[in-house]
């Protein structure tokens, strides 16, 4: 089985950055997801990690520890449209599996 | 392109009803999936189809059964649902199933 964990909220300020851990214990890991989702729509992807190290993609960067279980998305120069829910997720025997989600508040 | 369309976008059913949800993607993604979504949880994986092959199923009981028609399709077909069925309803797709998901909008389920 699986089990992941993420904090359930965090507040910032618009223009702060966040960092948003996600831990996860599996057997056959195949790669770690991020996604973000806003209020009654559908999740979207925002970065993949399969090896260690980090993916920068704009101002949403992911960074991925095989070894330790662990990966953190890190939003910098925070909007108010970055208000939203921050699933991770992670791919092992042939499908995804969610954590509960991070929802991110951001204050003016 | 990574558009999934998904067909209603709300749906209000009696339990004795029988109805169907579509979801269609023309990426040439050969995976396709539903997940079930509860207010404030996660996805939860219902079906994986794996080149129009049921590949998964979540131990999800018979009053959902799928449908893969062709490559581009995925159908939900729902009958005597209960209300705790209410539930945002979301089809994704992916090249492969190890692959990014796209997800579609959801249909928002209301069982009554």
């Amino acid at each position: 089985g699986q089990n992941i964990d993420q904090p359930t909220e965090m507040t910032a300020t618009e223009g702060a950055i966040v960092q948003i851990n996600c831990t996860y214990q599996t057997s056959g890991f195949n790669g770690l997801f991020w996604y973000q989702q806003h209020a009654g729509e559908a999740p979207t992807f925002l970065s993949y990690n399969v090896l260690d190290g980090l993916e920068e993609k704009g101002r949403f960067s992911s960074f991925l520890s095989r070894s330790k279980g662990y990966s953190y998305l890190l939003l910098k120069e925070l909007q108010m449209k970055d208000s939203a829910s921050y699933l991770c997720a992670v791919y092992s025997w042939g499908k995804f599996q969610f954590g509960a989600g991070t929802q991110v508040v951001v204050t003016p | 392109d990574t558009e999934v369309t998904q067909t209603p976008k709300h749906l209000v059913m009696g339990m004795t009803n029988k109805k169907s949800l579509k979801c269609e993607q023309h990426m040439g993604h050969r995976a396709m999936y539903w997940y079930k979504q509860k207010a404030k949880k996660p996805p939860e994986l219902m079906f994986v189809y794996s080149y129009e092959k049921l590949s998964i199923n979540e131990s999800v009981p018979s009053r959902f059964s799928p449908e893969c028609p062709n490559s581009s399709l995925l159908n939900l077909h729902l009958h005597a649902l209960q209300p705790e069925d209410s539930a945002l309803y979301l089809c994704a797709s992916s090249q492969s199933t190890q692959e990014t998901q796209y997800f579609g909008p959801g249909t928002r389920l209301l069982v009554l």
